[in-house]
């Protein structure tokens, strides 16, 4: 199973401002994905991170606000460009991975805790 | 697009009771995928459902797939202290390979 670590773990961070989330895994994957988590509420998509190509965002979700890169198969970083409070949430990458499996089955990192005051 | 509904959304038992969360969707599954998060952690990969009427067990846990593959169910027996978190299940949208997790059933145990 993949492994997956992010940085930072937690912030609180002052509006207006900008937070850098990045996330590492430790084999190579063809698809990450950034997931939104509100305290208490399900995990929504913000976009698929695949590397050589744009991120491809959900709806509600635009590259202004949330950049994404995707330099290489075991990286990623997403932007929360220009925060409010409205941002405060959990933030999530995950990996599919199906090497060597039937299944297709998330690995999830253990996530960015932000706090926008 | 597709909604995935879980009820119920908490759910509080005493040790020792059972405990179900039921998942379902307004329109036919390819499969259902169930994670758990405990408090403060991340979604873990449970299980995956492919086929109709499909029930499958870990230990504790009995996952089933509805005959219509439109709903799904988690069902724990005799619940532990350790159960405790939020169960959800997940889909992967057909076409477009994209997970769409459902509501959630929040669990506590009561010791």
């Amino acid at each position: 199973s993949a492994v997956i670590s992010q940085k930072p773990s937690r912030d609180i961070c002052q509006r207006g401002t900008s937070l850098t989330i990045q996330c590492q895994v430790d084999s190579q994957v063809t698809m990450m994905f950034w997931y939104r988590q509100q305290p208490g509420q399900s995990l929504t998509l913000i976009a698929t991170a695949n590397q050589g190509s744009e991120a491809t965002y959900e709806s509600g979700f635009v590259i202004d606000k949330f950049p994404i890169s995707r330099p290489n198969l075991t990286f990623s970083t997403l932007t929360v460009s220009n925060m409010s409070p409205e941002d405060s949430s959990i933030y999530l990458c995950s990996v599919e991975d199906t090497a060597g499996r039937p299944v297709e089955t998330q690995y999830f990192g253990p996530g960015t805790r932000l706090l926008v005051l | 697009g597709q909604q995935v509904m879980q009820i119920p959304q908490y759910q509080h038992v005493q040790e020792g009771e059972d405990f179900t969360t039921y998942c379902n969707s307004s329109t036919t599954l390819s499969n259902i995928q169930w994670y758990k998060q405990r408090p403060g952690g991340h979604p873990v990969f449970l299980i995956q459902l492919v086929k109709s009427g499909e029930v499958k067990k870990q230990k504790r846990l009995t996952f089933q797939f509805g005959e219509a593959k439109k709903n799904s169910s988690l069902h724990i027996t005799a619940t532990q202290t350790t159960d405790v978190g939020t169960y959800f299940c997940a889909l992967i949208s057909s076409g477009t390979y994209k997970y769409i997790f459902g509501t959630g059933t929040r669990l506590k145990v009561l010791a």
